[in-house]
């Protein structure tokens, strides 16, 4: 079975442009998180979808957006891009995304560097 | 609001010696902890839940609601132990994580 897989793994923009990365879940997984990981606050959890609507929603100004596709793929936007945006997002899929009993997987991650 | 509290940053032990990463948590309902780790240059990936009360390369980890932890422990490290590891919390039936800032776990020979 084919793991997650993120695109692009790096990335270099300036601030206030706007960015799309992408993930491709595991295969019959319909359960997307996306995680943004700096070395100051750590891992954090952006959002997660389910069968293409945003079931969740960490604390994250609305520049931050998201959207899943109905072969799960998913995709999150930042727009008007800071400097403390540079950080690694992570995506991870899972069958239903019920933390106690599925298991989730993760991507390598989509190095973002905001200059 | 939940918390994850990993106090230490950094953990290094020799090989055969015994393990204990810390984790602490706070939380007002019934909790469900994880640990996570990641190798070098390897993806992020599940170790153990607190459900599953189950041994994995090794590691446990009891949930103690008493002192509000679930201390991951290996009586003898192995130089492969040698990684980074999260704590994580969800609340029951939740899909939403909250993470500890990790433990990187160093053995040497």
């Amino acid at each position: 079975k084919a793991g997650v897989t993120q695109t692009p793994r790096y990335l270099i923009k300036t601030r206030g442009q706007q960015v799309t990365l992408s993930c491709s879940p595991i295969s019959g997984h319909r359960s997307v998180s996306w995680y943004q990981q700096t070395p100051g606050q750590g891992l954090q959890f952006l959002f997660e979808y389910f069968s293409e609507t945003q079931r969740n929603k960490g604390n994250f100004p609305g520049r931050f957006s998201g959207r899943q596709f109905s072969n799960s793929r998913s995709e999150m936007n930042v727009s008007t891009l800071e400097l403390g945006d540079s950080a690694l997002y992570l995506c991870a899929s899972s069958p239903s995304g019920q933390m106690g009993t599925d298991t989730q997987y993760f991507g390598p991650g989509t190095r973002l560097t905001v200059l | 609001a939940q918390r994850v509290t990993q106090p230490e940053k950094l953990l290094s032990v020799f090989k055969g010696a015994p393990v204990e990463l810390k984790c602490n948590y706070s939380y007002s309902g019934s909790p469900e902890l994880f640990w996570y780790v990641q190798y070098s240059r390897q993806r992020l990936q599940l170790l153990l839940r607190h459900i599953s009360r189950e041994s994995i390369k090794g590691f446990t980890a009891d949930l103690n609601k008493g002192e509000t932890s679930f201390h991951l422990k290996k009586p003898f490290a192995q130089e492969e132990d040698s990684a980074m590891y999260y704590c994580a919390l969800s609340g029951q039936g939740s899909y939403i994580p909250t993470f500890g800032r990790g433990t990187s776990l160093i053995v040497h020979p």
